[in-house]
Protein backbone atom coordinates (compact mmCIF):
# COMPACT_ATOMS: atom_id res chain seq x y z
CA UNK A 1 0.00 0.00 0.00
CA UNK A 2 0.60 3.45 -0.10
CA UNK A 3 3.05 5.05 2.62
CA UNK A 4 5.34 7.98 3.10
CA UNK A 5 8.76 7.99 4.96
CA UNK A 6 10.50 10.59 6.67
CA UNK A 7 13.76 11.20 8.46
CA UNK A 8 13.65 10.70 11.86
CA UNK A 9 13.74 13.32 14.18
CA UNK A 10 14.36 15.33 16.38
CA UNK A 11 16.18 18.12 14.00
CA UNK A 12 18.32 20.68 16.62
CA UNK A 13 19.45 24.01 14.45
CA UNK A 14 20.08 27.12 16.00
CA UNK A 15 18.20 30.13 14.29
CA UNK A 16 18.92 31.55 10.76
CA UNK A 17 20.20 28.26 9.78
CA UNK A 18 18.67 25.89 6.84
CA UNK A 19 16.50 23.11 6.96
CA UNK A 20 16.17 20.48 5.55
CA UNK A 21 13.72 17.56 6.15
CA UNK A 22 13.75 14.79 3.83
CA UNK A 23 10.29 12.64 2.95
CA UNK A 24 9.94 9.90 0.05
CA UNK A 25 6.76 8.49 -0.37
CA UNK A 26 5.66 4.99 -2.65
CA UNK A 27 2.12 5.24 -4.40
CA UNK A 28 0.33 3.34 -6.83
CA UNK A 29 -1.22 6.57 -8.47
CA UNK A 30 -0.82 9.55 -8.86
CA UNK A 31 -0.96 11.28 -5.21
CA UNK A 32 -1.00 14.81 -4.04
CA UNK A 33 1.91 15.66 -1.50
CA UNK A 34 1.36 17.73 1.72
CA UNK A 35 3.25 19.38 4.71
CA UNK A 36 1.61 19.79 8.20
CA UNK A 37 2.74 21.47 10.80
CA UNK A 38 1.80 20.57 14.50
CA UNK A 39 2.78 23.36 17.06
CA UNK A 40 2.89 22.17 20.68
CA UNK A 41 -0.62 22.03 22.35
CA UNK A 42 -2.54 22.66 19.11
CA UNK A 43 -3.88 20.58 15.96
CA UNK A 44 -2.30 19.96 12.28
CA UNK A 45 -2.00 22.76 9.98
CA UNK A 46 -1.40 22.43 6.50
CA UNK A 47 2.16 24.12 5.46
CA UNK A 48 2.01 23.71 1.90
CA UNK A 49 1.40 21.20 -0.91
CA UNK A 50 1.70 20.07 -4.29
CA UNK A 51 -0.37 17.99 -6.90
CA UNK A 52 1.13 16.93 -9.70
CA UNK A 53 5.25 16.32 -10.50
CA UNK A 54 7.54 19.38 -10.77
CA UNK A 55 5.30 21.73 -8.47
CA UNK A 56 6.37 23.57 -5.98
CA UNK A 57 4.63 24.74 -2.62
CA UNK A 58 5.68 27.12 -0.19
CA UNK A 59 4.19 28.82 2.50
CA UNK A 60 6.28 31.19 5.05
CA UNK A 61 9.11 30.49 3.67
CA UNK A 62 9.14 26.74 3.45
CA UNK A 63 9.28 24.75 0.05
CA UNK A 64 9.06 21.18 -1.03
CA UNK A 65 8.91 20.73 -5.18
CA UNK A 66 7.48 17.41 -5.72
CA UNK A 67 9.96 15.50 -7.44
CA UNK A 68 8.40 11.89 -9.35
CA UNK A 69 11.41 10.50 -10.63
CA UNK A 70 12.83 10.58 -6.52
CA UNK A 71 9.47 10.09 -4.89
CA UNK A 72 10.43 12.79 -2.81
CA UNK A 73 9.03 15.38 -1.44
CA UNK A 74 11.73 17.24 0.83
CA UNK A 75 10.97 20.64 3.11
CA UNK A 76 13.19 23.65 2.88
CA UNK A 77 13.24 26.42 4.46
CA UNK A 78 16.32 28.87 4.07
CA UNK A 79 16.71 30.54 7.86
CA UNK A 80 14.99 29.24 10.25
CA UNK A 81 13.30 30.76 13.46
CA UNK A 82 12.66 29.57 17.25
CA UNK A 83 9.02 29.85 16.26
CA UNK A 84 9.19 27.21 13.69
CA UNK A 85 9.95 24.93 16.52
CA UNK A 86 6.76 21.77 15.72
CA UNK A 87 6.84 18.34 14.32
CA UNK A 88 6.24 18.45 10.77
CA UNK A 89 4.36 15.59 8.77
CA UNK A 90 4.92 14.54 5.47
CA UNK A 91 1.78 13.10 4.26
CA UNK A 92 -0.04 11.65 0.96
CA UNK A 93 -3.42 11.47 -0.66
CA UNK A 94 -4.26 9.93 -3.76
CA UNK A 95 -6.10 12.25 -6.20
CA UNK A 96 -9.34 12.05 -7.24
CA UNK A 97 -10.57 9.53 -5.23
CA UNK A 98 -13.05 10.93 -2.94
CA UNK A 99 -13.35 10.23 0.68
CA UNK A 100 -9.62 8.82 0.65
CA UNK A 101 -7.66 9.90 4.48
CA UNK A 102 -4.14 10.81 4.44
CA UNK A 103 -1.36 8.70 4.56
CA UNK A 104 1.28 10.84 7.14
CA UNK A 105 4.88 10.31 8.04
CA UNK A 106 5.60 9.49 11.13
CA UNK A 107 6.96 13.25 12.31
CA UNK A 108 9.67 14.62 12.57
CA UNK A 109 10.48 17.48 15.45
CA UNK A 110 12.02 20.49 15.01
CA UNK A 111 13.65 22.27 17.98
CA UNK A 112 15.65 25.97 16.86
CA UNK A 113 17.57 27.82 19.38
CA UNK A 114 18.46 31.08 19.70
CA UNK B 1 -10.78 29.42 4.97
CA UNK B 2 -12.09 26.41 6.39
CA UNK B 3 -12.44 26.22 9.72
CA UNK B 4 -13.02 22.91 11.79
CA UNK B 5 -14.03 22.90 15.18
CA UNK B 6 -13.66 20.35 17.81
CA UNK B 7 -15.33 19.84 21.41
CA UNK B 8 -14.43 19.74 24.03
CA UNK B 9 -10.74 20.20 24.22
CA UNK B 10 -9.76 18.64 26.69
CA UNK B 11 -11.75 15.95 28.96
CA UNK B 12 -10.86 13.65 31.69
CA UNK B 13 -12.85 11.01 32.90
CA UNK B 14 -13.69 7.83 35.34
CA UNK B 15 -12.96 4.26 33.00
CA UNK B 16 -16.02 2.81 32.49
CA UNK B 17 -17.55 5.87 31.63
CA UNK B 18 -18.00 7.04 27.94
CA UNK B 19 -17.18 10.00 25.90
CA UNK B 20 -18.44 12.02 23.39
CA UNK B 21 -16.02 14.18 21.02
CA UNK B 22 -17.83 16.50 18.55
CA UNK B 23 -16.41 16.93 15.06
CA UNK B 24 -17.95 20.23 13.27
CA UNK B 25 -17.12 22.53 9.94
CA UNK B 26 -17.83 25.51 10.40
CA UNK B 27 -17.96 26.96 7.03
CA UNK B 28 -18.35 24.06 4.67
CA UNK B 29 -19.89 20.71 3.97
CA UNK B 30 -18.18 17.97 4.76
CA UNK B 31 -19.22 14.94 3.05
CA UNK B 32 -16.51 12.73 4.25
CA UNK B 33 -15.09 12.87 7.97
CA UNK B 34 -12.00 11.17 9.04
CA UNK B 35 -11.14 10.60 12.78
CA UNK B 36 -7.42 10.09 13.85
CA UNK B 37 -5.67 9.18 16.76
CA UNK B 38 -2.64 10.13 17.71
CA UNK B 39 -0.01 8.50 20.51
CA UNK B 40 2.66 11.19 22.14
CA UNK B 41 5.66 11.73 20.10
CA UNK B 42 3.68 9.14 17.42
CA UNK B 43 2.31 9.78 14.02
CA UNK B 44 -1.55 9.69 13.30
CA UNK B 45 -3.24 6.49 13.17
CA UNK B 46 -6.33 6.28 11.05
CA UNK B 47 -8.89 5.10 13.08
CA UNK B 48 -12.23 4.87 10.85
CA UNK B 49 -13.82 7.37 7.88
CA UNK B 50 -17.32 8.85 7.84
CA UNK B 51 -19.50 9.34 4.99
CA UNK B 52 -22.97 11.81 5.70
CA UNK B 53 -25.52 9.51 6.18
CA UNK B 54 -23.63 5.69 5.93
CA UNK B 55 -22.24 3.72 8.68
CA UNK B 56 -18.38 4.77 8.70
CA UNK B 57 -15.66 2.47 7.76
CA UNK B 58 -13.50 0.83 10.20
CA UNK B 59 -9.39 0.47 9.84
CA UNK B 60 -8.21 -2.71 10.80
CA UNK B 61 -7.69 -3.32 14.55
CA UNK B 62 -10.35 -0.48 15.25
CA UNK B 63 -13.23 -1.79 17.87
CA UNK B 64 -16.65 -0.17 15.98
CA UNK B 65 -17.99 -1.34 19.05
CA UNK B 66 -15.66 1.09 21.06
CA UNK B 67 -15.40 3.88 19.16
CA UNK B 68 -18.58 4.64 17.91
CA UNK B 69 -18.81 7.24 15.09
CA UNK B 70 -21.74 9.31 13.83
CA UNK B 71 -21.83 11.36 10.58
CA UNK B 72 -25.52 12.71 10.84
CA UNK B 73 -25.43 16.01 9.17
CA UNK B 74 -23.03 17.14 6.62
CA UNK B 75 -21.55 19.23 9.09
CA UNK B 76 -21.40 17.40 12.23
CA UNK B 77 -19.61 13.84 13.29
CA UNK B 78 -19.36 12.49 16.71
CA UNK B 79 -16.80 9.86 18.44
CA UNK B 80 -18.19 8.33 21.37
CA UNK B 81 -15.49 6.12 23.16
CA UNK B 82 -17.91 3.70 25.00
CA UNK B 83 -16.42 2.15 28.61
CA UNK B 84 -13.36 4.30 27.99
CA UNK B 85 -9.81 2.53 29.39
CA UNK B 86 -6.83 3.97 30.43
CA UNK B 87 -5.23 2.91 27.75
CA UNK B 88 -8.16 4.80 25.36
CA UNK B 89 -6.23 8.03 26.41
CA UNK B 90 -4.94 9.75 23.73
CA UNK B 91 -5.15 12.89 21.40
CA UNK B 92 -8.12 12.67 19.06
CA UNK B 93 -8.68 14.50 15.39
CA UNK B 94 -10.97 14.56 13.32
CA UNK B 95 -10.91 16.24 9.36
CA UNK B 96 -13.27 16.83 7.39
CA UNK B 97 -13.37 16.80 3.53
CA UNK B 98 -15.12 19.61 2.02
CA UNK B 99 -18.02 18.67 -0.50
CA UNK B 100 -17.51 19.09 -4.06
CA UNK B 101 -14.08 19.45 -3.43
CA UNK B 102 -12.83 17.28 -5.64
CA UNK B 103 -10.49 18.18 -8.85
CA UNK B 104 -6.98 17.67 -8.85
CA UNK B 105 -6.35 17.32 -4.95
CA UNK B 106 -8.13 16.28 -2.04
CA UNK B 107 -7.51 18.60 0.61
CA UNK B 108 -8.50 18.00 4.36
CA UNK B 109 -9.23 20.59 7.21
CA UNK B 110 -7.76 19.11 10.65
CA UNK B 111 -9.72 20.10 14.03
CA UNK B 112 -7.82 21.01 17.12
CA UNK B 113 -8.06 17.93 18.37
CA UNK B 114 -9.62 16.59 21.98
CA UNK B 115 -6.96 15.23 24.10
CA UNK B 116 -8.77 12.32 26.28
CA UNK B 117 -7.44 11.02 29.74
CA UNK B 118 -9.07 8.57 31.40
CA UNK B 119 -8.38 8.00 34.90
Amino acid sequence: GDSVTQMEGPVTLSEEAFLTINCTYTATGYPSLFWYVQYPGEGLQLLLKATKADDKGSNKGFEATYRKETTSFHLEKGSVQVSDSAVYFCALTEANQAGTALIFGKGTTLSVSS
Amino acid sequence: GAVVSQHPSRVICKSGTSVKIECRSLDFQATTMFWYRQFPKQSLMLMATSNEGSKATYEQGVEKDKFLINHASLTLSTLTVTSAHPEDSSFYICSARARGGGGSYNEQFFGPGTRLTVL
